[in-house]
């Protein structure tokens, strides 16, 4: 069981250029969420999907795009790549979303990929 | 201001010594507090769960409490080993949507 993967595992990106960091679970969940993690702070969420077809815009979702076009994957795009989104980029996922027990709502996480652009 | 606060920022303990994490938040309303652990290079892990009647939960050498009413939590680790080096990050939860407030995390060294 895989769990939840991540590609690439890093990547060095020139600024502007178009970017879609890849995130797959095989272990069905509905929601599916994107955060950044930079250095002395907290893992901030970017983008959220409770469930396929469903999209939300999470903390710091300026200049990031997601779809949810099946269970199972979750991208997040950068259209135009900034020296400013240089961080590392999870993907998690969840049983259920914004309702359910807590024990529902405990996200998994992917093992990150790691983006820097010049 | 991050709603969840934690200290100290990193700590080096010896191996065979225990040690103390500390949390502080001010997400209201409360629906549960989670540990997680993140080895270097690796996602976040789970380590506890507690919601709002939980005082003390354990997971092996790990053993979290929560004092809800002062809106504190710690996690406490008994017996150090090398493998527990790494950051430790707490979570929130709000009641009304669930989304999670993060901690930066305390980071971890053990040293033989």
């Amino acid at each position: 069981i895989a769990g939840i993967t991540q590609a690439p595992t890093s990547q060095i990106l020139a600024a502007g250029r178009r970017m879609t960091l890849r995130c797959t679970q095989d272990m069905r969940h509905n929601a599916m969420y994107w955060y950044r993690q930079d250095l002395g702070l907290g893992l901030r969420l970017i983008h959220y999907s409770n469930t396929a077809g469903t999209t939300g815009k999470g903390e710091v979702p300026d200049g990031y795009s997601v779809s949810r076009a099946n269970t199972d994957d979750f991208p997040l795009t950068l259209a135009s790549a900034v020296p400013s989104q240089t961080s590392v980029y999870f993907c998690a996922s969840s049983p259920s979303g914004t309702s359910g027990t807590p024990l529902r709502n405990e996200q998994f996480f992917g093992p990150g990929t790691r983006l820097t652009v010049l | 201001k991050n709603q969840v606060e934690q200290s100290p920022q990193s700590l080096i303990i010896l191996e065979g010594k225990n040690c103390t994490l500390q949390c502080n938040y001010t997400v209201s309303p409360f629906s549960n507090l989670r540990w997680y652990k993140q080895d270097t290079g690796r996602g976040p892990v789970s380590l506890t769960i507690m919601t709002f009647s939980e005082n003390t939960k354990s997971n092996g050498r790990y053993t979290a409490t929560l004092d809800a009413d002062t809106k504190q939590s710690s996690l406490h680790i008994t017996a150090s080993q090398l493998s527990d080096s790494a950051s430790y990050i707490c979570v929130v939860s709000a009641r009304r949507d669930y989304k999670l407030s993060f901690g930066a995390g305390t980071t971890v060294t053990v040293r033989a």
